[in-house]
């Protein structure tokens, strides 16, 4: 049974380029959680999401950044026009239904030059 | 804001057990107690979770106080792999939803 499955790992974008990150949930998982972890800090909570639906996106930042989980396929996390700041590592989350355990993957590493 | 406070470091040597305390002072009586662990440049691994009674798995025990305002997280034979960041987690139930709050976690490093 695979893990939750994140790429790509490690992706590097000029300022002002789009970074896409993306996220398939293990087998059987219909929610999915981003986390945003900069260099030395915690884990910061981004966006929960079921499928073709946004339950909470209360970490987001509020421009440039979007998140989707759609019916078919993985969930992806959008940066727009991205800037230094944004370099951090990504996880991804998954949880089946009903359950309160949430399994990571391995992360995604966003640095902007 | 996290929900929970540990101390920001801790040493144990190897083959010793090591012991994560973690307050959780305001925790609601429906709220579980999660740990994870972070090794360097990986993503968090669950551990073990618990309500009010006390849970044991392969990897570690978790002990919970009668009044649930904190917890200890065991793992019985620390080896050099277990050197990472835990985290005790009060799992947020705002709304229905399922949001995990991170705070700054314990930095275990054993110790040869």
């Amino acid at each position: 049974n695979a893990g939750v499955m994140q790429n790509p790992r490690h992706l590097v974008r000029r300022r002002g380029q789009e970074a896409r990150l993306r996220c398939s949930p293990m087998k059987g998982h219909s929610h999915v959680y981003w986390y945003r972890q900069l260099p030395e800090e915690g884990l910061k909570f981004m966006v929960y999401l079921q499928k073709e639906n946004i339950i909470d996106e209360s970490g987001m930042p509020k421009e440039r950044f979007s998140a989707e989980f759609p019916k078919e396929g993985p969930s992806i996390l959008r940066i727009q026009q991205v800037v230094r700041g944004d370099s951090a590592a990504y996880f991804c989350a998954s949880s089946p239904e009903h359950t309160n355990t949430i399994y990571f993957g391995e992360g995604s590493w966003l640095t902007v030059v | 804001d996290a929900k929970t406070t540990q101390p920001p470091s801790m040493d144990c040597a190897e083959g010793r057990a090591a012991n994560l305390p973690c307050n959780h002072s305001t925790i609601s009586g429906n709220e579980y107690v999660y740990w994870y662990r972070q090794i360097h440049s990986q993503g968090p691994q669950y551990i073990i979770h618990g309500l009010k009674n006390n849970e044991t798995n392969e990897m570690a025990s978790l002990i919970i106080t009668e009044d649930r305002k904190s917890s200890t997280l065991i793992l019985p034979h620390a080896t050099l792999r277990d050197t990472a960041v835990y985290y005790c987690i009060v799992r947020a139930d705002t709304s229905g939803t399922y949001k995990y709050i991170f705070g700054t976690g314990t930095r275990l490093k054993v110790l040869a």
